[in-house]
């Protein structure tokens, strides 16, 4: 069974570049997979960011500014969502997900804190 | 795109619920669905998803048994039965369209989904 792991928290400066990670574990590689990513504010549903699987299959989300990219640590295992320029208005949680063996699997989230 | 989610109320343990999505602004035949559910102060948990012709259904080993997705393409409208709910069942329940635009967008899972509802909320007293 596919595990995402996210770390639950990060805190940053306006301007800084973060990178969210997304950590696969239950014996997959990220390699194959389109990992998700969602940002979701309080009291709001979840919105989409983008998709990243490789630099010749990814979709950026409508509306979604370019400071959000996506990428892949292989030797890490993981996927993980870069923004640059951080803005205060980022401060919200963050998801990835996958699909995987005819389930979505959703990791636990990372709260991004805009200091 | 539009996804208006109905149903929520506070029900017993026991009893059994439907949720309803009316969907407008996009072909909707044409993508695959899913309910995605958020337990209060808890992150995200995919609940089930749906094909875009009917034919292909996926459900959480959570629910698997007890919900039932379905959807009705002539009025726009996706469905999940909850049958014994419990207090676990307790969250915001959101509708969500597949992303893509080709015909791939009718698979649940090859373009993950793109829009959200606002939600309903399901609650689960014991």
């Amino acid at each position: 069974q596919a595990v995402l792991a996210q770390p639950s928290s990060l805190s940053a400066s306006p301007g800084a570049s973060v990178s969210l990670t997304c950590t696969l574990g239950g014996g997959i590689d990220v390699g194959p997979y389109r990992i998700y990513w969602y940002q979701q504010k309080p009291e709001s549903p979840p919105q989409y960011l983008l998709r990243y699987k490789s630099d010749s299959d990814q979709h950026q989300g409508s509306g979604v500014p370019s400071r959000f990219s996506g990428s892949k640590d292989v030797s890490a295992n993981a996927g993980i969502l870069l923004i640059s320029g951080l803005q205060f208005e980022d401060e919200a949680d963050y998801y990835c997900m996958l699909w995987h063996n005819g389930a979505s699997v959703f990791g636990g989230g990372t709260k991004v804190t805009v200091l | 795109v539009l996804l208006v989610e109905s149903g929520g109320e506070v029900i017993q343990a026991g009893e059994s619920l439907r949720l309803s999505c009316a969907a407008s602004g996009f072909v909707f035949p044409n993508f695959a669905l899913t309910w995605v559910r958020q337990a209060p102060g808890k992150g995200l948990e995919w609940v089930s998803s749906i094909s875009g012709t009917g034919g292909s259904r996926y459900y959480a080993e959570s629910v698997r048994g007890r919900f039932t997705i379905s959807r009705d393409n002539s009025n726009n409208t996706l469905s999940l039965q909850m049958h014994n709910l419990g207090a676990d069942d307790t969250a915001i329940y959101y509708c969500a369209k597949g992303g893509g635009d080709d015909f791939w967008a009718g698979y649940p899972g090859h373009y993950g989904v793109d829009v959200w509802g606002q939600g309903t909320t399901v609650t689960v007293s014991s």
